[in-house]
């Protein structure tokens, strides 16, 4: 199974800080990473798949880049809706892999 | 705008089988897209359970495959989710989702709201 290890596992920032999560893998594998958000109690929500690509609705303050086994989710202006939980998950071989989730909280 | 929507028992017996079914509206269950479940034990990151495609084809999670069984029927537009040898680690929301492709990439695009499942005496 491929590791999926995101750091850091929360972090505290302010509403208009730019936040960035990072997300490595335990093997290569490309482009094939997405990044989700979930809120408690609520479903995750996919937000960027194929590592930099940004799902339809999403807001343009999220990016994705990255390649092989680095990748990296970027919030370039924190909203008060964008504090909750983000996981990447890789699609490259099964079984899908998730990391262990970063908790983005308020300062 | 294509939802899942899960049901099933919100308790289960530890040994026993959990039976979930997702039902997809605005979307054919035929259609080239895969069909997912995932778990999140409480207070836990997600665990990816297996899948299933509209032929029938499955991919499993290697460490419940022994116990994990994914169904799909065509003629109510659903698919179902079974995990036999219930334990207390098995207590989760248990989510279904649509994975769809994007140019050999793929990702879960629509989920269901979850279901949780207790699983105690």
């Amino acid at each position: 199974d491929i590791q999926m290890t995101q750091s850091p596992s929360s972090l505290s920032a302010s509403v208009g800080d730019r936040v960035t999560i990072t997300c490595r893998a335990s093997q290569s594998f490309s482009s094939y990473l997405n990044w989700y958000q979930q809120k408690p109690g609520k479903a995750p929500k996919l937000l960027i798949y194929a590592a930099s690509n940004l799902q339809s609705g999403v807001p343009s303050r999220f990016s994705g880049s990255g390649s092989g086994t680095d990748f990296t989710l970027t919030i370039s202006s924190l909203q008060p809706e964008d504090f909750a939980t983000y996981y990447c998950q890789q699609s490259y071989s099964i079984p899908w892999t998730f990391g262990q989730g970063t908790k983005v909280e308020i300062k | 705008q294509v939802q899942l929507q899960e049901s099933g028992p919100g308790l289960e017996k530890p040994s026993g089988t959990l039976s979930l079914t997702c039902a997809v509206s605005g979307d054919s269950i035929s259609s080239s897209n895969w069909w997912n479940w995932v778990r999140q034990p409480p207070g836990k990151g997600l665990e990816w359970i297996g899948e299933i495609s509209h032929s029938g084809s499955t991919n499993y999670n290697p460490s419940l495959k022994s116990r994990v069984t994914i169904s799909v029927d065509k003629s109510k537009n659903q698919f179902s989710l079974k995990v036999s040898s219930l334990t207390a680690a098995d207590t989760a929301v248990y989510y279904c989702a649509r994975v769809s492709g994007y140019s050999g990439y793929y990702g879960m695009d629509v989920w269901g709201q979850g279901t949780t499942v207790t699983v105690s005496s």
